[in-house]
């Protein structure tokens, strides 16, 4: 079957680092990305790993993907407050027509 | 910057109406996708088109129809609109194949139908 979870919620302290997860149950999957959607607006790609990566780093992001587990997750070093928004993490799918599924989002809150 | 517009940010309709969401992208994409995005659920897929006049039905078609006329278009119908399909409907479109399959999102549509 194909699900995507999340946990629906994450509240940080600015300066600390954020850790956002995510499960998913099919493995044939090739792209897996984390989406960030600001109030108000629509989701933006802030980054994505090939399914036969371990780890990818971006600046201030991590992402860690643990096939075996079935496990992807995201860590912002040093959050900001503009990093409060709703981060959806996504999987693809290229056998047939295109095909993704997103999970639940996480909804990061940043205190100052 | 690719750009992905919905034409209506909020609606309001009453049950039975017709409603129609407009979406335009300006990248010449080959793909565009109909999601509708409700608290809990993440975001569903309604309707996906891969080329003019071509679509296919995705998790949740029941009550939608769409239309893809030209290449930057993308219509979403709602025949008769009921208070359960009050949601955020997102836009996006992406390239064809032999590419990371990153999608471009619309800003949303929030429609409410009382």
């Amino acid at each position: 079957g194909e699900d995507v979870e999340q946990s629906l919620f994450l509240s940080v302290r600015e300066g600390d680092s954020s850790v956002i997860n995510c499960t998913y149950t099919d493995s044939s999957s090739t792209y897996l990305y984390w989406y960030k959607q600001e109030p108000g607006a629509g989701l933006q790609l802030l980054t994505y790993i090939f399914s036969n990566m371990d780890m990818k780093q971006d600046q201030r992001l991590t992402v860690l993907l643990n096939k075996k587990d079935k496990h992807l997750s995201l860590r912002i070093a040093d959050t900001q407050t503009g990093d409060s928004a709703i981060y959806f993490c996504a999987e693809r799918f290229t056998s047939g027509t295109y095909k993704y599924i997103f999970g639940t989002g996480t909804r990061l809150k940043v205190l100052a | 910057d690719v750009k992905v517009t919905q034409s209506s940010r909020y609606l309001v309709k009453r049950t039975g109406e017709k409603v129609f969401l407009e979406c335009v992208q300006d990248m010449d994409h080959e793909n565009m996708f109909w999601y509708r995005q409700d608290p809990g659920l993440g975001l569903r897929l309604i309707y996906f088109s891969y080329d003019v006049k071509m679509k296919e039905k995705g998790d949740i078609p029941e009550g939608y129809s769409v239309s893809r006329e030209k290449k930057e278009r993308f219509s979403l119908i709602l025949e008769s609109a009921s208070t359960n399909q009050t949601s955020m409907y997102l836009c996006a479109s992406n390239m064809g194949r032999g590419n990371t399959g990153e999608l471009f999102f619309g800003e949303g549509s929030r429609l409410t139908v009382l």
